[in-house]
Formats: C-alpha cells, structure tokens, sequence
C-alpha cells in the first residue's frame, strides 16, 4: 500500500517569514494530493489540493508543488500569520478515494 | 457550502453505555467516512459509505456500528466501548467514492471520552 512520510514534524517561524513542509509517497500511481489544517479542538480544513497532471498551484499566500518524479510534494505558506499556527496534515490517494495521510507537521508562528 | 456537521461536540460515556454519533451534510455528496482520530496522530480511516452502502470496513471491531439512513446522514453507534476508544471521531465527506480524485470535507469532530 501507499506509504507517506512528512517532515519536519515541528515547525516554528517568525511572522511574515516563510514555511515549508514537505511529504513523500512511494505508490507511482497516486495522483491527488490534498493538504489539511488542522487547528486545536477542530477537524481538519482542506486548504489546497493538486493533482498529478499539475506541477504547481497557488492560492493567494499558499502553495503546492508536486515532484512526480521523485515521489515528493511540498506545501509553501508565505508571510505567515499567527493564525497559520495549526498542525497541517498532506494525503495522497490512488485508484481509489482512500486517502493515505502523513505523520503532520505542528507550525507555530511567532508574533 | 461545503459544511459537515457533527453531534454532540464532546460525549463522556461508562464502557456498559450505548451511544451514538451523528453526522450531516447537504452537499449531495454521496460518499460519507468515519474516521477515528488519536492525539497529535493522523485520521485513521474507520468506514466508507458509498450511495448509502458500507463500502470499507477497515477491521473496526464490532462495538463500533454504522449506519446510514440516508444520504445526507450518518451514525456511529457505541456500544461496550474500552478507554482506548477515547479520541476525536470525524466524519467527512465527498462527491462519490471510487476511481478518480475528490476532495474531503471533514466536520469538526465529536471528542469522545470513554470512562
């Protein structure tokens, strides 16, 4: 089955710099990957997605890019907010819907 | 609109109760999940509905029980549940279940605390 690590698994970063997370999968034949925030005591929000016949997408202060190549995938999130302080949580999925999640990434944003 | 809603928020309940989760959405969406999530942990994938039919079960033991009425709504029945079935239960949705790519909306949990 798919197998989808995520690193670093902490993150912290001062307002207005930048973030980076990334996740590697091994099944060559995933081809969507979502991204989810999760804040404390809430479930998680989809905040972007791509999938594999794109190589990058942007929405305002975020951003995907996809490797297919190398199995990778990362999310950039540009001039970070406090409220960007959330564990963010990438999948990828397959033939199927089922959703294969990684490990999560706790981003503190320092005011 | 692509809001999921869940009740109750929080639910403390002795391990000889009987309980249920409920979850909602009007997004006609006809792929409904269960997934049970632990601290600082990834969702881990209970059930699928597909049109209103289990679809996967992923080996969830026997005193969880799901159902659902119809396509806008799903339960999660409780019975006999140990303190390690304590964790957030999310439920989400998509369009359809199967080949291809959709996206999943998730509510925001029903924090479970068995005693």
């Amino acid at each position: 089955g798919e197998n989808v690590e995520q690193h670093p698994s902490t993150l912290s970063v001062q307002e207005g710099d930048s973030a980076v997370i990334k996740c590697t999968y091994s099944d060559s034949a995933s081809n969507y990957f979502p991204w989810y925030k999760q804040e404390l005591g809430k479930g998680p929000q989809l905040i972007i997605d791509i999938r594999s016949n794109v190589g990058e997408k942007k929405d305002q202060r975020i951003a995907v890019t996809l490797n297919k190549t190398a199995k990778h995938f990362s999310l950039h999130i540009t001039e970070t907010q406090p409220e960007d302080s959330a564990v963010y949580f990438c999948a990828a999925s397959s033939t199927g819907n089922q959703f294969y999640f990684g490990t999560g990434t706790s981003l503190t944003v320092i005011p | 609109d692509t809001e999921v809603t869940q009740t109750p928020k929080h639910l403390v309940m002795g391990m000889t109760n009987k309980k249920s989760l409920k979850c909602e959405q009007h997004m006609g969406h006809r792929a409904m999940y269960w997934y049970k999530q632990k601290a600082k942990k990834p969702p881990e994938l209970m059930f699928v509905y597909s049109y209103e039919k289990l679809s996967i079960n992923e080996s969830v033991p026997s005193r969880f029980s799901p159902e659902c009425p119809n396509s806008s709504l799903l339960n999660l029945h409780l019975h006999a549940l140990q303190p390690e079935d304590s964790a957030l239960y999310l439920c989400a949705s998509s369009q359809v279940w199967g080949p291809g790519s959709y996206e999943q909306y998730f509510g925001p949990g029903t924090r479970l605390t068995v005693t």
